[in-house]
């Protein structure tokens, strides 16, 4: 079954450091991938995709993914944190082009 | 360009009483999906529909929970007899045609007392 594994439920970093959100993913054929942000008692915001091509994504507010194939990875990074970053990220899997299969959620908690 | 929209934004119901949820997708999207995100959890993967159609329901409860989109009007889920485990949240997705980005709605909170 397809599934999606966010294996860090909360990270803390310093503003201005950078940052990395791990998002690992079991699904047979080629995935669509995303990550999205929730704040508090909000929808969720698309921060970025991947359909094909580069395998290096760029999406907004700075932040950019790499899919790894050969991993099954689609981590999630940014180079210098923000305390306005501080929300909950959500990677999720597109499957048989329909629904999204969505980790739990890693919870980015910014010092400053 | 209006984002989706889901009313209300926040629904209390006592138990055995009907929830009805209103989405109303992005403005060229015919392609609607809902979500359920139970307290700290992800959100898990409902129902998908078009126009008038249900395409996949296989995240739907078997019971009690129904959904429509119907050719005029906002795509409804529906919620009878609730019971305090369906508290959560509510998203409503929009997208233009299969296999695209999908849009949230900002969520419907239901909290069933």
């Amino acid at each position: 079954a397809q599934s999606v594994t966010q294996p860090d439920i909360h990270i803390t970093v310093s503003e201005g450091a950078s940052l990395e959100l791990r998002c690992n993913y079991s699904y047979g054929a080629t995935p669509y991938l995303f990550w999205y942000v929730q704040s508090p008692g909000q929808g969720l915001q698309l921060l970025l995709k991947y359909f094909s091509g580069d395998t290096l994504v760029q999406g907004i507010k700075g932040f950019e993914a790499e899919f790894k194939r050969s991993q099954s990875s689609f981590n999630l990074r940014k180079p210098s944190v923000h305390w306005s970053d501080a929300a909950e990220y959500f990677c999720a899997v597109g499957v048989y082009g329909n629904k999204l299969v969505f980790g739990a959620g890693t919870i980015l908690r910014v010092k400053s | 360009n209006a984002g989706v929209m889901q009313n209300p934004r926040h629904l209390v119901r006592r138990r055995g009483q009907e929830a009805r949820l209103r989405c109303s997708p992005m403005k060229g999207h015919s392609h609607v999906y809902w979500y359920r995100q139970l307290p700290e959890e992800g959100l898990k993967f409902m129902v998908y529909l078009q126009k008038e159609n249900i395409i996949d329901e296989s995240g739907m409860p078997k019971e009690r929970f129904s959904a429509e989109f119907p050719k005029e009007g906002p795509s409804i889920l529906r919620i009878q007899q609730v019971v305090r485990g369906d508290s959560a949240a509510y998203f409503c997705a929009s997208s233009p045609a299969p296999q695209e980005t999908q849009y949230f709605g900002p969520g419907t909170r239901l909290l069933v007392l």
